[in-house]
């Protein structure tokens, strides 16, 4: 699978947008770009995820560029509740068995009051 | 609507006891993943499930680690001979299909403490 660099940690100022970069730069065709993030003493929760185009849900955003080496999370009004590791992975799909996420250290966004 | 369930929420073994934890995915959900996360690190990943055929355990990091899902459900993590290395959160996780493009929803976790 491929793997992803992301910044270990980044603030932002409540009720601004967040903007999560995530390079990816050894990507294939078929893998996913997915985006958990993780509060303190709780399981990862599922943000978004896409292939080739970009998506847009109640969450977030996700904007991946056209050659696919690099995408960035959009969190449009950031509030305190979005403090949390944010880790961005590939996930291949290729029919195989276990189609599993691999975790790195992801970035810890500090959304500051 | 109901998550992924995983209990006990909080464990404390003896060096050398047997534990079994226990995860609940959503119902209908076809596959099912336990992690293992160390403080401070990344979830990394033990096992997988479609139904109930355990079809990758390649993350498993010893012999004292067995996971079972008899009838599809409801999946339990054992760990036999508990070592102080084991200490950690155990994430269970679903999906409705499986592949790629379903998205997995975790649990909160067991957290395991082994003194």
């Amino acid at each position: 699978d491929a793997k992803t660099t992301q910044p270990p940690s980044m603030d932002c100022a409540e009720g601004r947008a967040a903007n999560l970069p995530c390079n990816h730069s050894t990507i294939s065709g078929n893998e996913y770009v997915y985006w958990y993030r993780q509060i303190h003493s709780q399981g990862p929760q599922y943000i978004i995820h896409g292939l080739k185009n970009n998506e847009t849900n109640e969450m977030a955003s996700l904007i991946i560029t056209e050659d696919r080496k690099s995408s960035t999370l959009i969190l449009p009004h950031a509030t305190l509740r979005d403090t949390a590791v944010y880790y961005c992975i590939v996930r291949l799909s290729d029919g195989g068995a276990t189609n599993k996420l691999i975790f790195g250290t992801g970035t810890l966004l500090a959304v500051q009051p | 609507g109901a998550g992924v369930s995983q209990s006990p929420r909080y464990k404390v073994a003896k060096r050398g006891q047997d534990v079994a934890l226990r995860c609940d995915p959503i119902s209908g959900h076809v596959s099912l993943f336990w992690y293992q996360q160390a403080l401070g690190q990344g979830p990394e990943f033990l096992t997988y499930f479609q139904n109930e055929a355990q079809l990758d355990k390649s993350g498993l990091p010893s012999d004292r680690f067995f996971a079972e899902r008899p009838e599809g459900s409801v999946s339990t993590l054992k760990i036999q001979r508990t070592q102080q290395e084991d200490s950690a959160v155990y994430l269970c996780a679903s999906s409705l299909g499986q592949g790629a493009n379903s998205p997995l929803h975790f649990g909160n976790g067991t957290r395991l403490t082994v003194t």
